[in-house]
């Protein structure tokens, strides 16, 4: 079963620090992974795609890299701010000619002025 | 730069009536999905449309039904609707899925059902 799961659950950082979500999955043939940021009651708002031949993306303040062999992919947020306070979601696409994606629980992100 | 349009908002119905949602995907987007997320739930995968063909189908009860239209544009027919069928409705677009384009969402509609 191709399942997506997303550590930890939720985090409460000081602005300023630099922090690393987690998203791993069970089936490393995956076609790409998207991160998306979600505000409380609002949509999905895209972040970083990385398809399965990348490494790692850059956004700004946000990298994301992915580690097929492991099933891992990890979004770095440097320098955080309380803007950045929001659910971090990860959802994967993979290769079984399906489009749709599987997401995790998301990480809630809550960033202390 | 356009966004996927989602209508109504906001929608409240009650047990066993029927309900309509409304997506217009970015333009020269082909393909439109439609996401449930329940209260604290991850969004989970409905149905999926490339070039107004079903191309995927999730965990959509047989009580919903979809399609899209010649101008892209998709509704979701929600009836005999139950309680749990309350939560935010996401319809998302992208390009031709096979190039593996990012997949943009809209804001989402929310059902709450009484």
């Amino acid at each position: 079963k191709q399942e997506v799961t997303q550590i930890p659950a939720a985090l409460s950082v000081p602005e300023g620090e630099n922090l690393v979500l987690n998203c791993s999955f069970t089936d490393s043939a995956i076609y790409n992974l998207q991160w998306f940021r979600q505000d409380p009651g609002k949509g999905l708002t895209s972040l970083l795609l990385i398809q399965s031949s990348q490494r790692e993306q850059t956004s700004g303040r946000l990298n994301a890299s992915l580690d097929k062999s492991s099933g891992r992919s990890t979004l770095y947020i440097a320098a955080s701010q309380p803007g950045d306070s929001a659910t971090y979601l990860c959802a994967v696409r993979y290769w079984d000619s399906s489009y749709k994606l599987i997401f995790g629980s998301g990480t809630r992100l809550l960033v202390r002025p | 730069a356009a966004g996927v349009i989602q209508s109504p908002r906001h929608l409240i119905k009650e047990k066993r009536e029927t309900a309509t949602l409304k997506c217009y995907p970015i333009p020269r987007h082909d393909t439109v999905y439609w996401y449930q997320q329940g209260p604290g739930q991850d969004p989970q995968f409905l149905i999926s449309f490339y070039e107004k063909m079903q191309s995927d189908k999730g965990s959509i009860p047989d009580r919903f039904s979809a399609q899209q239209f010649s101008d892209y544009h998709s509704e979701l027919n929600m009836s005999s609707l139950e309680l749990g069928d309350s939560a935010l409705y996401f319809c998302a677009s992208s390009p031709d899925p096979s190039s593996g384009n990012t997949i943009y969402f809209g804001e989402g509609s929310w059902l709450t059902v009484v």
